[in-house]
């Protein structure tokens, strides 16, 4: 079974400053997706940014990128440019590719603070 | 836009009832998935349909039972509430065959057992 560890129950960051979201995964499978999701206080849980392990090129969408490392099995989050609105609970996730089976393994997640 | 829409964002119930979660979505999804999220453990599947009356056990189905009549709606079942049930409950369906796109969420049921 795989398996998603966040080592960072909490992370802050000063406003405008750029910050790293650290996750690594267990898997025996080679073809896989990792997602990053955002859920803001009180507020839907929501899609990040996505990455398809069989890419090279890391995700990237406007001031969020990942640094996808497949051989060491780390999938981390880079904000750049923080703003208050980016205050959540981060939970980075794994999918495998198997049709029917298209489940998410969660991490226990980051809180993200924002420092204004 | 998808919709995933959850009866109720706040319930109280007593130890021992039988108590029904509700989740409608509106994007013809055949994926429904129930998840519960607690702090310091993340989010941790309950239960999870591929199609109307279909269903798979997650890592935690004890306790808990689902049901899927319609292909829009996915409901929980906690078939005799107990204390440690206590938690927030989140909703989720996605398209068939595309692991690679996202899960939309509803906004979730904080539920006390008393």
């Amino acid at each position: 079974a795989q398996t998603v560890t966040q080592s960072q129950p909490e992370m802050s960051v000063q406003e405008a400053e750029t910050v790293t979201l650290s996750c690594t995964y267990d898997t025996s499978e080679s073809d896989y997706y990792l997602f990053w999701y955002k859920q803001p206080p009180s507020r839907q849980m929501i899609l990040v940014i996505r990455q398809e392990a069989y890419k090279q090129q890391n995700a990237t969408e406007n001031r969020f990128s990942v640094n996808f490392q497949k051989a060491a099995k780390s999938f981390s989050l880079k904000i750049s440019d923080s703003q208050l609105g980016d205050a959540a609970m981060y939970f980075c996730a794994y999918s495998s590719p198997n049709f029917g089976n298209e489940k998410l393994t969660f991490g226990t997640g980051t809180r993200l603070t924002i420092i204004p | 836009d998808v919709k995933v829409t959850q009866s109720s964002r706040y319930l109280v119930k007593r130890t021992g009832e039988k108590v029904f979660l509700e989740c409608v979505q509106d994007m013809d999804h055949e994926n429904m998935f129930w998840y519960r999220q607690d702090p310091g453990l993340g989010l941790r599947l309950i239960y999870f349909s591929y199609d109307v009356k279909m269903k798979e056990k997650g890592d935690i189905p004890e306790g808990y039972s689902v049901s899927r009549e319609k292909k829009e709606r996915f409901s929980l079942i906690l078939e005799s509430a107990s204390t440690n049930q206590t938690s927030m409950y989140l909703c989720a369906s996605s398209r068939q065959g595309f692991s690679n796109q996202p899960q939309h969420f509803g906004d979730g049921t904080r539920l006390s057992i008393l």
